[in-house]
């Protein structure tokens, strides 16, 4: 089974800050890998799709990149509203999260 | 809108089922797999399983093997998902989210509430 890591596993940033995360899989995915926005007590919400693709109606601010087993996610510039956990995911692998917090 | 609307929250007692269904809108239900992720209090998010709501054929993770059981009624565009001989550590939001041609999951549910104490 494919295992997908994560780091960091949080962290604090401030507004207008750029944001990276990566999310390593355990195997060769192409760029079969998405991205996940979760606020407190909501769904999970689509941003990123294959690797690089921003889902309909997510500010461009957002972004992805990656092939293979490395993928990074970036926030351009971190916005109050951005504060949520992070999950990147390959089918039915979800990373375990990064938590951004202000 | 393309909609998922899930059934309520529930309470069960160790060693019962819990069925719960996740009514599609705004698009054809058919046309789109339906898988089922769920979420224990403070953790991350773990896939379940998909149906074919078509076919009615299913997918599950190995680790609910022999205790999921997901259907579909396609006259209600419907989905369902029952968990059986539940356990503590079965408490959980449980999400329903379509997929996006086998790629990714764009539409999800608002999530089902389900704890399991005696």
């Amino acid at each position: 089974d494919i295992q997908m890591t994560q780091s960091p596993s949080s962290l604090s940033a401030s507004v207008g800050d750029r944001v990276t995360i990566t999310c390593q899989a355990s195997q060769d995915i192409s760029n079969y890998l998405n991205w996940y926005q979760q606020k407190p007590g909501k769904a999970p919400k689509l941003l990123i799709y294959d690797a690089s693709n921003l889902e309909t109606g997510v500010p461009s601010r957002f972004s992805g990149s990656g092939s293979g087993t490395d993928f990074t996610f970036t926030i351009s510039s971190l916005q109050p509203e951005d504060i949520a956990t992070y999950y990147c995911q390959k089918y039915t692998a979800f990373g375990p999260g990064t938590k951004v917090d202000i | 809108q393309v909609q998922l609307v899930q059934s309520g929250a529930e309470v069960k007692k160790p060693g019962a089922s819990v069925k719960v269904s996740c009514k599609a809108s705004g698009y054809t239900f058919t046309g789109y797999y339906m898988h089922w992720v769920r979420q224990a209090p403070g953790q991350g998010l773990e896939w379940m399983g998909w149906i074919n709501p078509n076919s009615g054929g299913t997918n599950y993770a190995q680790k609910f093997q022999g205790r999921v059981t997901m259907t579909r009624d396609t006259s209600i565009s419907t989905a369902y998902m029952e968990l059986s001989g539940l356990r503590s550590d079965d408490t959980a939001v449980y999400y329903c989210a379509r997929d996006k041609m086998g790629l990714c999951l764009d539409v999800w549910g608002q999530g089902t509430t389900v704890t399991v104490s005696s």
